[in-house]
């Protein structure tokens, strides 16, 4: 069974620029969650979609959104972008919601995103 | 503020030794989570705890969850070059109704060969 696949896999880009970052979940799960990871600030959760609907909402301003298609395949955008928006941006992927207690997490491998 | 916060934030051991790394909070978690990040990757799930207490081993790794769900604690017996990499926590906490996976900061181990 294939892993969760993230693309792309590093990104440059400027100040102002906006940015779509892509996750494709592990066949058959239907939960997708994105976290940012920093060096300052550690791993944090951005939001969580399942059945194309977001269910779980981080503290991030609103020029992080995103959304899932029907097949669960979900994509990230990031508008006028800052230089601490460079991070490390993570999905994962579950069968069901994040919100049971035993639910596992499958992450990819992440998009390195640069904000010059 | 920083609910789980995770010590020491870097350890360097030579293999072979044993080591004990911890991960506390003030909250009481529902659940709580260990992962193993290596450079490059995502993180990895080793283990979930879910009862005040309980104990689990995953070959030379032991996991314990604290009585009050508070706190726990990850140790390894005669660590191996294969150990290296960041752990992270992990505790699912409600809040305002959802459950939320929060993240320590991690504890970044290195084994000396």
């Amino acid at each position: 069974k294939a892993g969760v696949t993230q693309t792309p896999r590093y990104l440059i880009k400027t100040r102002g620029q906006q940015v779509t970052l892509s996750c494709s979940p592990i066949s058959g799960h239907r939960s997708v969650s994105w976290y940012q990871q920093t060096p300052g600030q550690g791993l944090q959760f951005l939001f969580e979609y399942f059945s194309e609907t977001q269910r779980n909402k981080g503290n991030f301003p609103g020029r992080f959104s995103g959304r899932q298609f029907s097949n669960s395949r979900s994509e990230m955008n990031v508008s006028t972008l800052e230089l601490g928006d460079s991070a490390l941006y993570l999905c994962a992927s579950s069968p069901r919601r994040g919100a049971f207690t035993n639910e596992k997490l499958f992450f990819g491998s992440g998009t390195q995103l640069s904000v010059l | 503020t920083q609910l789980l916060e995770q010590s020491p934030q870097f350890l360097s051991i030579q293999e072979g030794e044993n080591l004990t790394v911890y991960c506390n909070s003030s909250s009481v978690f529902s659940s709580l989570q260990w992962y193993r990040q290596e450079p490059g990757e995502g993180p990895v799930l080793l283990v979930t705890v879910v009862t005040g207490g309980e104990v689990k081993k995953l070959k030379r790794l032991t996991f314990q969850f604290g009585d009050a769900r508070k706190d726990s604690s990850l140790h390894i017996t005669a660590a191996q070059p294969g150990d290296t990499g960041l752990y992270l926590c992990a505790g699912k906490i409600r809040d305002f109704g959802n459950e939320k996976l929060t993240f320590g900061t991690g504890t970044r181990l290195t084994i000396i060969p």
